[in-house]
C-alpha cells in the first residue's frame, strides 16, 4: 500500500514561536493532499486541502493566516502553524491523494504548545 | 448535507466475542462511497474498506465483515472473534463519488476495547 510519512512525530514548543510539520508521500505522487485536525477522543475535522502548485483550499474556521499551507511538489506538503498558542495544541493529520477514491493517512503529529 | 452518525460511542467486550459497529449515514446524492478507518492508540489511521454506492453486496476479509444496506443508510461493521489487537477507535466516513476522498465526512467514531 501507499506510504505517508509525517515528520516530527511529537514537538513541543514555546507559545508564540512557529512549527512547520512535513507531510511526504514516499511511493506515489499526491496531487492532493489533506490536513486534518483531532482533538482528544473527538473526530478528524478537515483543515484544508492542498493541491500541488496551487493554494490551498480552507474549510470554513479555519484560519489561514494562522495555518501556512505550502504544497510544492508531488510528494511534499508543510502545515506551517505561526505563532503558536496552547488552543493549537492537537493531533495533525496529514493524508494523501493520488486520484478520487482513496487517500492515504500520515502517522500524524502530536503538538503541543507551552 | 452529509452526516455521518456512529451513535455508540464506547464498545467494550471480552476476547473472542464477535462485536458489531454502527453506522448510519444521510446523503442527497446517488452515488457515494462509504469507508471503515481504524485508529489505534499510535494514532495513524488504517484504511479498512471503501464501499461504492452502486455495490451492496456484504464483504468478509478474515474477522472482519461489513453489511451495507442502502434502503437503512447504514454500513455496518463487525469483527468476529475479536482480540486485544483489535481495541481502536474506528471511523466510518462518506465521501461523495466526485469529490476526493479527503473531503469526506466522518463520524465521531467509536472506541473498541477488547478485554482478554
Amino acid at each position: 500500500g501507499a506510504v505517508v510519512s509525517q515528520h516530527p512525530s511529537r514537538v513541543i514548543c514555546k507559545s508564540g514561536t512557529s512549527v512547520k510539520i512535513e507531510c511526504r508521500s514516499l511511493d506515489f505522487q499526491a496531487t492532493t493532499m489533506f490536513w486534518y485536525r483531532q482533538f482528544p477522543k473527538k473526530s478528524l475535522m478537515l483543515m484544508a486541502t492542498s493541491n500541488e502548485g496551487s493554494k490551498a483550499t480552507y474549510e470554513q474556521g479555519v484560519e489561514k493566516d494562522k495555518f501556512l499551507i505550502n504544497h510544492a511538489s508531488l510528494t511534499l506538503s508543510t502545515l506551517t502553524v505561526t505563532s503558536a498558542h496552547p488552543e493549537d495544541s492537537s493531533f495533525y493529520i496529514c493524508s494523501a491523494s493520488s486520484g478520487l477514491e482513496t487517500q492515504y493517512f500520515g502517522p500524524g503529529t502530536r503538538l503541543l504548545v507551552l | 448535507a452529509q452526516k455521518v452518525t456512529q451513535a455508540q460511542t464506547e464498545i467494550s467486550v471480552v476476547e473472542k466475542e464477535d462485536v458489531t459497529l454502527d453506522c448510519v449515514y444521510e446523503t442527497r446524492d446517488t452515488t457515494y462511497y462509504l469507508f471503515w478507518y481504524k485508529q489505534p492508540p499510535s494514532g495513524e489511521l488504517v484504511f479498512l474498506i471503501r464501499r461504492n454506492s452502486f455495490d451492496e453486496q456484504n464483504e468478509i476479509s478474515g474477522r472482519y465483515s461489513w453489511n451495507f444496506q442502502k434502503s437503512t443508510s447504514s454500513f455496518n461493521f463487525t469483527i468476529t472473534a475479536s482480540q486485544v489487537v483489535d481495541s481502536a477507535v474506528y471511523f466510518c466516513a462518506l465521501s461523495e463519488a466526485d469529490t476526493n476522498a479527503g473531503k469526506s465526512t466522518f463520524g465521531d467514531g467509536t472506541t473498541l476495547t477488547v478485554k482478554p
